[in-house]
């Protein structure tokens, strides 16, 4: 079974707004971490933002933020005032404690001027 | 985090041949780990290498195939043996940043090697 789901292959913003994409997870394991990655089309991996499973705060780091509803198991990613430069793939991934980093298929954002 | 270069940045081989790809860290970490990135598709992770242990594979990659060596705790080098235009992707290299507990740890890519197999 699927470990991380990105169910939005590609999404549209229109520069300046905020786009939210999603990510749900499954795991039963109580200490757990949630990561996302930007990918450009150069090919790198950049980090992102990270989220513990024990953190009772959403994650925030400049522009980003991640949307932890624990309960409902998803981690969603929110980029406020999208710029141009953020068209990219965007990968989540989760990792447990048998610390294999799993990702899911990524969505595929494009900014629009 | 950490700075992780990778040589070549990309490569066009002739099927049959092998070329070896460095991944060089500017910390000394116990863990890195090799991913393959097929066209259009996620990250798969082909194996943990270890300073001073045989890698670790995943399922579906062999040691013949994906020879890893691991001399340092800053240097790797992954080998993409006998190419086929299937093996055509973006192979990283990434290490781990500790977070403090199993489940936290960061993981931090180099650039990428893009690697097309004619």
């Amino acid at each position: 079974a699927q470990k991380i789901t990105q169910t939005q292959p590609g999404m549209f913003v229109q520069e300046k707004e905020a786009v939210t994409l999603d990510c749900t997870y499954d795991t039963s394991d109580p200490s757990y971490g949630l990561f996302w990655y930007k990918q450009p089309s150069s090919g790198e991996m950049i980090f992102l933002i990270y989220q513990g499973s024990y953190d009772q705060q959403n994650a925030t780091e400049g522009r980003y933020s991640l949307n932890f509803q624990k309960a409902r198991k998803s981690a969603n990613l929110v980029i406020s005032a999208s710029q141009l430069g953020d068209s990219a793939m965007y990968f989540c991934a989760m990792r447990e404690s048998d610390n294999d980093m799993r990702f899911g298929a990524g969505t595929r954002l494009t900014v629009k001027p | 985090s950490a700075v992780i270069s990778q040589k070549p940045s990309r490569d066009i081989c002739q099927r049959g041949t092998s070329l070896t790809i460095q991944c060089q860290v500017d910390s000394q970490v116990t863990m890195m780990f090799w991913y393959r990135q097929q066209p259009g598709q996620s990250l798969t992770l082909i194996a943990t290498a270890n300073q001073g242990s045989e890698a670790t594979y995943e399922s579906g990659f062999v040691i013949d195939k994906f020879p890893i060596s691991r001399p340092n705790l800053t240097f790797s080098t992954l080998t993409v043996s006998n190419m086929s235009p299937e093996d055509s992707s973006i192979y990283l290299c990434s290490v781990d940043i500790a977070g403090g507990w199993y489940g936290t740890d960061t993981q931090y890519f180099g650039p990428g090697t893009r690697l097309t197999v004619l």
